[in-house]
């Protein structure tokens, strides 16, 4: 079993749509879980993070998390073009690695908002 | 967000020769920093995690010797490359790591050996 999942994708929705990605992770003990969009030959950058069971919402963006399942989503409201783009799950699991800042990276789902 | 830098953008060098990256964190003290590699359209691989004044820990099937990190101070990591020979060409991108796990990414290095 991969330590960070996720779907590769591509998920496809079109312009306006709610796109839904998620992410499930091995580590019971894992405290620090965050999103990363990558766009093609760019370097990853920071959407959203989140620490405890719930939802959490910033702008269009939304990160679900539930420890007890292990699973980790983020929600895209009314998704643009501009939204296409590889999103990273990545999980800081101090359960394996013991302790440090050290992330777990998914592959990635591509998103493709369609017009 | 904190602001990451990398220098240079892009790189082409001769096989044989060695390259230095440079990544500063510009607004914060990085507690950490990270270097990755990735491949076309592969994912993100972690090759090292450096501490200011303390030695690199590498990832396991990393050459420590071939990939060489000095973290002189709280904002500035270098990773030189060694030797580089063509199936080094990658992108190279470094991050600065905050207390519970936030990492930020500098824009990376497009990395060509011929």
């Amino acid at each position: 079993q991969k330590e960070v999942e996720q779907n590769s994708g591509p998920l496809s929705v079109p312009e306006g749509a709610i796109a839904s990605l998620n992410c499930t992770y091995s580590d019971r003990g894992s405290q620090s879980f965050f999103w990363y969009r990558q766009y093609s030959g760019k370097s990853p950058e920071l959407i959203m993070s989140i620490y405890s069971n719930g939802d959490k919402e910033d702008g269009r963006f939304t990160a679900q998390l539930n420890k007890a399942s292990q699973y980790v989503s983020l929600l895209i409201r009314d998704s643009q073009p501009s939204d296409s783009a590889t999103y990273l799950c990545a999980v800081n699991m101090r359960g394996l690695t013991g302790g440090g800042n050290k992330l777990t990276f998914g592959t990635g789902t591509q998103l493709k908002v369609e017009l | 967000g904190a602001v990451v830098s990398q220098h240079p953008s892009w790189v082409i060098c001769k096989s044989g020769t060695s390259v230095k990256i440079e990544c500063r964190s510009l607004d914060f003290q990085a507690t950490t920093m990270f270097w990755y590699r990735q491949f076309p359209k592969q994912s993100l691989m972690l090759m090292a995690t450096s501490n200011e004044g303390s030695k690199a820990t590498y990832e396991q099937g990393v050459e420590k010797d071939k990939f060489l990190i000095n973290h002189a101070s709280l904002t500035l990591s270098t990773l030189t490359v060694t030797s580089a020979h063509p199936e080094d060409s990658s992108f190279y991108i470094c991050s600065g790591g905050l207390a519970g796990g936030t990492q930020y990414f500098g824009p990376g290095t497009r990395l060509t050996v011929l």
